[in-house]
């Protein structure tokens, strides 16, 4: 157990949906990242949140947006939903601002549209 | 470009015999280096790290890693392996607050 919460752990939803998949990180951790795992592009960085603002950004979508809360909790958003962004969405948490850093990850969320 | 590649998608070794895992990485100076394992189901988990000094690395569960700057590798290995060993493992790569991951390579460990 890496300490990092994620939930739902399954969702299902169909196109054109917006669903909210929420992170809680490690007890201390300042960091929060979140990626994408799915078969043809592998995983895949989002974002970085660090205390409360935004870090760094990866491959994120317009349509997906985040944030971190002053309790350090996270949320991922997903718009107008497509088939294509069914996957494993995993969220980590480090201790520092700097991503390479060890990151501990949740259990992740499947998300699948329909 | 930067890159993290991991040649190798499949791998199949049996019980008790060795193993060693490739990764080799494009970036313009040494980057800090990681290798994490996924087992079904879970999330990433750590098995070691180099940043720099001994290019030698210790791991959890037995696993050791190299790294050689002139071959821009960072092979992952261990003398033997255990059926709990079959997973998906992650080479990683991080400079520059940028964080990517290789493709992964999926071990299977015959009885």
């Amino acid at each position: 157990d890496s300490g990092v919460t994620q939930t739902p752990k399954h969702l299902i939803t169909a196109t054109g949906q917006r669903v909210t998949l929420r992170c809680s990180p490690r007890s201390g951790d300042l960091s929060v990242y979140w990626y994408q795992q799915s078969l043809d592009q592998g995983l895949q960085f989002l974002i970085q949140y660090y205390n409360g603002e935004e870090r760094a950004k990866g491959n994120i979508l317009e349509r997906f947006s985040a944030q971190q809360f002053p309790d350090l909790h996270s949320e991922l958003n997903l718009s107008s939903l497509e088939l294509g962004d069914s996957a494993l969405y995993f969220c980590a948490s480090s201790g520092s601002g700097i991503s390479y850093n060890e990151q501990f990850f949740g259990p992740g969320t499947r998300l699948t549209v329909l | 470009a930067q890159s993290v590649t991991q040649p190798d998608i499949h791998i199949t070794v049996s019980e008790g015999a060795s193993l060693e895992l490739r990764c080799n990485y494009s970036y313009g100076a040494t980057p800090y280096l990681f290798w994490y394992v996924q087992s079904p189901g879970q999330g990433l988990q750590l098995l070691l790290k180099y940043f720099s000094g001994d290019t030698l690395v210790q791991g959890i569960k037995g696993f050791e890693a190299e790294f050689k700057r002139s071959q821009s590798s960072f092979n992952l290995r261990k003398p033997s392996v255990h059926w709990s060993d079959a997973a998906e493992y992650f080479c990683a790569v991080g400079y520059d607050n940028d964080m990517r991951f290789g493709a992964g390579t999926r071990l299977t460990v015959k009885p």
